[in-house]
């Protein structure tokens, strides 16, 4: 069965640096792909990024980016230049194989912006 | 365009109620449909999910059922509620884009059982 796990519970960074946080997964599949999603207070899912696991380069959108290490079975979301609307939950999610492709995700990073 | 209506947001109900959550989508035809409830500062869990109509599959034994009467319909049901299914609802569907799947998430309920 596919796992996603993201060790920490919750991070913090002063405003306009950079934050990142891991997730590692585990998978017996080659082609498969990976999500990071965003819940803000409004618990509203957004979807951040997205990663094929066949491309060899890193996802960016904007001001995120991923890196991604296929072979360690790691999935990091680095964040630059935060902004206090960055504040929120972060979820790793993977699209398991089997089973209507149900989305498996992290326990979630709880992500705190200081200005 | 695609989208999915839940509802309703905010839900506040008795133990020993019953219980009827609605999620429909729109702009899309024979996707699946997910429910996930999330506890307080916690993840996400998958409670049921379907492939098409009247199909359910669920993912972990508990006191709520699911129903699908129709393609663009998801019903999460329970005819006694326990204090314990307090949390978060969300609703969800995908369709295939091409070889993958793209996802879609509603906008949630929060249950509280009181």
């Amino acid at each position: 069965a596919q796992t996603v796990t993201q060790s920490q519970p919750e991070m913090s960074v002063q405003e306009a640096e950079t934050v990142t946080l891991s997730c590692t997964y585990d998978t017996s599949e080659s082609d498969y792909y990976l999500f990071w999603y965003k819940q803000p207070p409004s618990r509203q899912m957004i979807l951040v990024i997205r990663q094929e696991a066949y491309k060899q380069q890193n996802a960016t959108e904007n001001r995120f980016s991923v890196n991604f290490q296929k072979a360690a079975k790691s999935f990091s979301l680095k964040i630059s230049d935060s902004q206090l609307g960055d504040a929120a939950m972060y979820f790793c999610a993977f699209p398991a194989f089997q089973g209507a492709q149900k989305l498996v995700f992290g326990q979630g990073t709880r992500l705190t912006i200081n200005p | 365009s695609q989208t999915i209506h839940q509802w309703p947001a905010t839900l506040v109900q008795p133990v020993g109620s019953p219980l009827s959550l609605e999620c429909t989508v729109e702009g899309t035809s024979n996707p699946n449909l997910y429910w996930y409830r999330q506890a307080a500062g916690r993840g996400l869990q998958l409670l049921f999910y379907s492939v098409g109509i009247g199909q359910i599959s669920s993912e972990v034994p508990q006191n709520l059922s699911a129903s699908r009467p129709q393609d663009r319909q998801f019903i999460l049901s329970s005819k006694k509620l326990l204090l314990s299914d307090s949390g978060f609802y969300l609703c969800a569907w995908s369709v295939r884009l091409g070889s993958r799947r793209g996802y879609t998430f509603g906008s949630g309920t929060r249950l509280t059982v009181v």
